[in-house]
């Protein structure tokens, strides 16, 4: 099977611009989560989709940040404007089932914002 | 709330010998364990799981931890370690109730010395 897939692989911005992420999770895995590491730091929940509704975002920073997951496939993470702080690795993450159901991890964006 | 502490950021270690990577946790609640490791420009991969039973676990290209409840430690340890290994480990916990949403530690970065 194909594994989650995220797109694209490195994005450098400036300050103030948007960037958008992109996530394919593993097929008929109906959740999604997202994760951040900033550098050199630990990998830090973001937000949990259960098909397409939004089961836990407290991780997300602020409101510069929107994830969508439109009909329960693939999810998108947005950020604008974005910040210097932004700046990380981005990890979406697919399981099927609940508790003790391995996460599926992509290889991850890499953002970088100047 | 839970946490994870990797207190070794970054371990040498030469080809064929014994390795340890440790980790303590703290959680409120009972969780479970795991291990994930990242190979450079890879996704996070699971290398084993502790759920319940016996407190060894063995996982992956000979790896294995011991869940101690008493010290709230999950160490990783491998016998004899191969270049290959070469990698960034994760100790990782969730709660055994709702879905799987995973803590991480800040990482162990694992160079085999040839």
């Amino acid at each position: 099977e194909a594994g989650v897939t995220q797109f694209p692989s490195h994005s450098v911005i400036e300050k103030g611009q948007t960037v958008t992420l992109r996530c394919d999770p593993i097929s008929g895995h109906d959740n999604l989560y997202w994760y951040r590491r900033v550098m050199g730091k630990e990998i830090k929940f973001l937000l949990h989709f259960v098909k397409e509704s939004k089961q836990d975002e407290s991780g997300m920073p602020n409101n510069r940040f929107l994830a969508e997951r439109t009909g329960g496939t693939y999810s998108t993470l947005k950020v604008q404007p974005a910040e210097l702080e932004d700046s990380g690795v981005y990890f979406c993450a697919s399981s099927q089932g609940k508790f003790n159901s391995p996460l599926h991890f992509g290889n991850g964006t890499r953002l970088t914002v100047t | 709330a839970q946490s994870v502490t990797q207190l070794d950021s970054q371990v040498p270690v030469f080809e064929e010998a014994p390795v340890e990577l440790r980790c303590n946790y703290s959680s409120s609640v009972s969780v479970y364990l795991f291990w994930y490791v990242q190979y450079p420009n890879q996704g996070l991969q699971l290398l084993l799981k502790y759920l319940s039973g016996s407190t060894l676990v063995k996982g992956i290209n000979g790896f294995e931890a011991e869940f101690n409840k008493s010290q709230t430690s999950f160490h990783l340890r491998k016998p004899s370690v191969h270049i290959s290994d070469t990698a960034e480990y994760f100790c990782a916990v969730s709660s055994l109730k709702g879905y799987q949403k995973v803590t991480f530690g800040t990482g162990t970065k694992l160079q085999v010395i040839p």
